[in-house]
């Protein structure tokens, strides 16, 4: 069974730091991996997403995740972290076509980001 | 263009009775996924539909089931209400023909209170 840990519940940075956000996926296959980010009282939005390919990904507002096989990891990294940026964030795995997981994302528990003035 | 779009935004139930909760999807969308998020227990999968027909199914009990419609747009069903069903409820949605699940579009979510 897919599962996704996210170790760390809330991480507080001061704004203008460098953030990472760690994530660990078990999964039988290449995964399809994905980091999500919802604000207060809104839905969840994609940031970026990993199929295949460079394991460095970019995704929208600056974010950055590198797919690391060997360490059955996904990290999400900014180099500068803004106050807007201050939200939940998502790791999540995403089940392949023609196994029972198939359509189905399993989300890790969440990180919520503070950011200091 | 219209995001997803889920109504209500918050419902509130008693003990038993059953809830209806609606999903429209981004135009020209046909997968519809819901997700529960309860505190403590993180976002879980409940259900997939693409086409009119589940295609998928999360683990949960069968008093959860759903339907999707002729124009995609979709509900959600919670019979016999127990109070752990008090949750945000999620909707997504994607495109045909896009690799699965390769960009979901969610909505804001109803807010089911269980009293």
């Amino acid at each position: 069974a897919q599962s996704v840990t996210q170790p760390d519940i809330h991480i507080t940075v001061s704004e203008g730091a460098s953030l990472e956000l760690r994530c660990n996926y078990s999964y039988g296959a290449t995964p399809y991996l994905f980091w999500y980010v919802q604000s207060p009282g809104q839905g969840l939005q994609l940031l970026l997403k990993y199929f295949s390919g460079d394991t460095l990904v970019q995704g929208i507002k600056g974010f950055e995740a590198e797919f690391k096989r060997s360490q059955s990891s996904f990290n999400l990294r900014k180099p500068s972290v803004h106050w807007s940026d201050a939200a939940e964030y998502f790791c999540a795995v995403g089940g392949l076509a023609g196994g029972t997981s198939y359509g189905k994302l399993t989300f890790g528990q969440g990180t919520i980001l503070t950011v200091h003035p | 263009e219209a995001g997803v779009t889920q109504s209500p935004t918050h419902l509130i139930k008693t003990r038993g009775q059953q809830a209806t909760l609606r999903c429209s999807p981004i135009s020209g969308h046909t997968s519809v996924y819901w997700y529960q998020q309860a505190l403590g227990l993180g976002l879980q999968f409940l259900l997939w539909y693409d086409e009119g027909e589940e295609r998928n199914r999360g683990n949960f009990p069968p008093r959860f089931s759903g339907r999707q419609f002729p124009n995609y747009s979709s509900e959600l069903n919670v019979n016999a209400l127990e109070l752990e069903d008090s949750a945000l409820y999620l909707c997504a949605s994607s495109l045909r023909g896009q690799t699965l699940m390769e960009k979901l579009f969610f909505g804001s979510g109803t807010q089911l209170s269980v009293l």
